[in-house]
């Protein structure tokens, strides 16, 4: 199975900021890539599909890019909403794999 | 709108048996692929199962092979995971989640639902 590596693993912020969390896979995947974010009790929230395409009622200052084997998730101004896990998830095949997630606080 | 929910979570005892239910409505559920992830108290999302649109090729996870069958009855837009032979490190917060496209093969998970908590203890 494909292995995926999400770093860093927590990230400290301030409202304002600008973030980027990244995915590593072991071998290429095309664009086959989302990202999710998740808060505190919560089911996961899809934001970014296709590596980059922005998911329908998503705020812009979320962007994703990449392909193959790299991929970026940037949140461009940190919002106080904003402050959760967040995961990026494999679906090139099966199993689908995700990342071991980001945790995002408030510096 | 769409909406998913899980139902049929509990307690059960290292080596028993549950069956999840996945209500599904505000979408053609018969025309898309439903997924299984759980989450393990405080760790990170891990995909479980999928069961596509038809009912056919079910696929799991190696951690569940073997002891898990996933299926759905379209008449009720209703998907089912049968859990066995459960063990301690199966306790989890099991999630349904729809398949964004209604096309064959993979995708991302648009849709989720808000999980059903298994608890594996003696």
């Amino acid at each position: 199975a494909i292995q995926m590596t999400q770093s860093p693993s927590s990230l400290s912020a301030s409202v304002g900021d600008r973030v980027t969390i990244t995915c590593r896979a072991s071998q290429g995947i095309r664009s086959n890539l989302g990202w999710y974010q998740q808060r505190p009790g919560k089911a996961p929230k899809l934001l970014i599909h296709t590596a980059s395409t922005l998911q329908r009622g998503v705020p812009s200052r979320f962007s994703g890019s990449g392909s193959g084997t790299d991929f970026t998730l940037t949140i461009s101004s940190l919002q106080p909403e904003d402050f959760a896990t967040y995961y990026c998830l494999l679906y090139n095949n099966y199993p689908y794999t995700f990342g071991q997630g980001t945790r995002l606080e408030i510096k | 709108q769409v909406q998913l929910v899980e139902s049929g979570g509990g307690v059960v005892q290292p080596g028993g048996s549950l069956r999840l239910s996945c209500a599904a409505s505000g979408f053609a559920f018969s025309s898309y692929d439903i997924h299984w992830v759980r989450q393990a108290p405080g760790k990170g999302l891990e995909w479980v199962s999928l069961i596509r649109f038809d009912g056919n090729e079910p696929v799991y996870a190696d951690s569940v092979q073997g002891r898990v069958t996933v299926s759905r009855d379209n008449s009720k837009d209703t998907v089912f995971l049968q859990m066995n032979s459960l063990r301690p490190e199966d306790t989890a917060v099991y999630y349904c989640a729809k398949k964004r496209e209604g096309t064959y093969g993979s995708g991302p998970l648009d849709y989720w639902g808000q999980g059903a908590l298994v608890t594996v203890s003696s």
